[in-house]
């Protein structure tokens, strides 16, 4: 499979528990971004990479958001405390920044519930 | 900040018939992308374009866009069921991040 994945696909957690997201880019993108999605809205921008460098993080990433990807390839999002506000799908996209268009193509989610 | 807006923002259609989803943005760009979205499902690269006036087509959808309008469409062309879904435009910065502004997005139902 030469798409993004994600894992784990859902998580269930306890509220002020720790979580972890990996996405997977495909292979050759030297991008990878992290939407936030909640029901009936489009996906927000949280984060994003340029091969192992973070290079922006918007106002929605608390400080109990942190993203890494070291060696510029996969990538994690850990949730530190996690809040019931936290409860949402977190996407995963990666692109090849210099190809035409730039288009970002999407893993499937995790879907995050905190209860 | 640029905002995106979509409408409608639901669809209910019968197969066969033609409609329009329209989405403005409020700040310039050009570069605009179309994506569907089934439930539970990720998002689906539809359309990318990329300049004034540029039109893709494929199968039942056509999508334009209007740089100097700020505004792009999708046009549906005889519905057919298994165009139902959530489709979102999405403008991207033309600098830096190319990160994505979505549209809050639009649920089409094509009734049979």
């Amino acid at each position: 499979d030469t798409g993004v994945s994600q894992n784990p696909r859902h998580k269930i957690t306890k509220r002020g528990q720790n979580v972890t997201f990996r996405c997977d880019p495909i292979s050759e993108h030297n991008r990878l971004y992290w939407y936030r999605q909640t029901l009936g809205q489009g996906p927000e921008f949280l984060t994003y990479f340029q091969n192992e460098a973070q290079l922006e993080k918007s106002r929605l990433l608390s400080d109990r958001f942190s993203a890494e990807r070291p060696k510029g390839s996969f990538s994690t999002l850990e949730i530190q405390r996690t809040e019931q506000g936290d409860s949402a799908m977190y996407l995963c996209a990666s692109s090849f920044f210099g190809s035409q268009g730039n288009i970002q193509y999407f893993g499937a989610g995790t879907r995050l519930s905190v209860l | 900040e640029l905002k995106v807006e979509q409408n409608p923002l639901f669809l209910s259609m019968q197969e066969g018939k033609n409609y329009t989803i329209y989405c403005n943005y409020s700040t310039t760009s050009d570069r605009l992308y179309w994506y569907r979205q089934d439930p539970g499902k990720s998002l689906e690269s539809l359309f990318v374009l990329l300049s004034n006036g540029a039109v893709k087509q494929e199968g039942r959808l056509m999508a334009s866009l209007d740089t100097k309008a700020r505004l792009s469409t999708l046009h549906i062309t005889a519905a057919v069921h298994d165009l139902s879904a959530t489709y979102f435009c999405a403008v991207a910065l033309s600098s830096g991040t190319y990160k994505y502004i979505f549209g809050t997005g639009t649920r089409l139902k094509v009734l049979a």
